[in-house]
C-alpha cells in the first residue's frame, strides 16, 4: 500500500459543484502539502500544513480551502469548481529533512 | 525572476551519453536542495538530495554552489529508463523557521533513445 494515498484518482465534475479531494498518510509526518500541476507551469503550492493546528496559504490558494482533520489526513476542497481548476493535484508529506513524498495524484476535470 | 529556474530542455540523448541539468534559485536563505524524477502522469519521486560538498549515487552526481545559487545534476552512461522529467526542488526558508515549504522548478524533460 502507498504511504500517501489520494482519493479519488480521477474525477470529472461540473462547473459550480463542490468537490473534495482527500489525502491520508501512514508516514507519521507532521508536514503536508497540496500542489497542482499544469503543463508548462510545473508544481504550484496551494496550501500547506506543518501540524494539525497549522494551515498556510500557498501561492495559488484562491478558490481552494483545506482541512487538516488529523495528523494523517489533509483534504482539499473546491467550493465552486471552475474549468481553469482542471489539473493534476498532488498531496505530499515531508520529513524533518524536507524530503517530500507524494501521493499518486488526482486528475480533476471541470466541465 | 522565478524562485527556481531550470534548463528548459528537452534533452534528447543516445544511450550511453552523459547529460547535465542546471538549476538556479533566487533565495540565498534556501536550506535544502533536491532532485526529483517524474515519469509521465506519475507522482514525483525523490532522486537524490544535494549536499554542499557534492554527492554521487551510482551514475548520478549532484552539486551545489551556494555562492552562485546554482545546482546541477549529471547523469553518466544514460539508460533508456532514465527518460523522465527531472525537477529541481529548493526548500525556501519561511518566516525564520528552520524549515519551509518546497519550491519546484518547472522541470527538464530527458529522452534517452537507442
Amino acid at each position: 500500500d502507498a504511504d500517501v494515498t489520494q482519493t479519488p484518482r480521477n474525477r470529472i465534475t461540473k462547473t459550480g459543484k463542490r468537490i473534495m479531494l482527500e489525502c491520508s498518510q501512514t508516514k507519521g509526518h507532521d508536514r503536508m502539502y497540496w500542489y497542482r500541476q499544469d503543463p508548462g507551469l510545473g508544481l504550484r503550492l496551494i496550501y500547506y500544513s506543518f501540524d494539525v493546528k497549522d494551515i498556510n496559504k500557498g501561492e495559488i490558494s484562491d478558490g481552494y480551502s483545506v482541512s487538516r482533520q488529523a495528523q494523517a489526513k489533509f483534504s482539499l476542497s473546491l467550493e465552486s469548481a471552475i474549468p481553469n481548476q482542471t489539473a493534476l493535484y498532488f498531496c505530499a508529506t515531508s520529513d524533518l529533512g524536507s524530503r517530500a513524498f507524494f501521493g499518486q495524484g488526482t486528475r480533476l476535470t471541470v466541465v | 525572476r522565478k524562485e527556481v529556474e531550470q534548463d528548459p530542455g528537452p534533452f534528447n540523448v543516445p544511450e550511453g551519453a552523459t547529460v547535465a541539468f542546471n538549476c538556479t534559485y533566487s533565495n540565498s536563505a534556501s536550506q535544502s536542495f533536491f532532485w526529483y524524477r517524474q515519469d509521465c502522469r506519475k507522482e514525483p519521486k525523490l532522486l537524490m538530495s544535494v549536499y554542499s560538498s557534492g554527492n554521487e549515487d551510482g551514475r548520478f552526481t549532484a552539486q551545489l554552489n551556494r555562492a552562485s545559487q546554482y545546482i546541477s545534476l549529471l547523469i553518466r552512461d544514460s539508460k533508456l529508463s532514465d527518460s523522465a522529467t527531472y525537477l529541481c526542488v529548493v526548500n525556501k526558508d519561511a518566516g525564520g523557521t528552520s524549515y519551509g515549504k518546497l519550491t519546484f522548478g518547472q522541470g527538464t524533460i530527458l529522452t534517452v533513445h537507442p
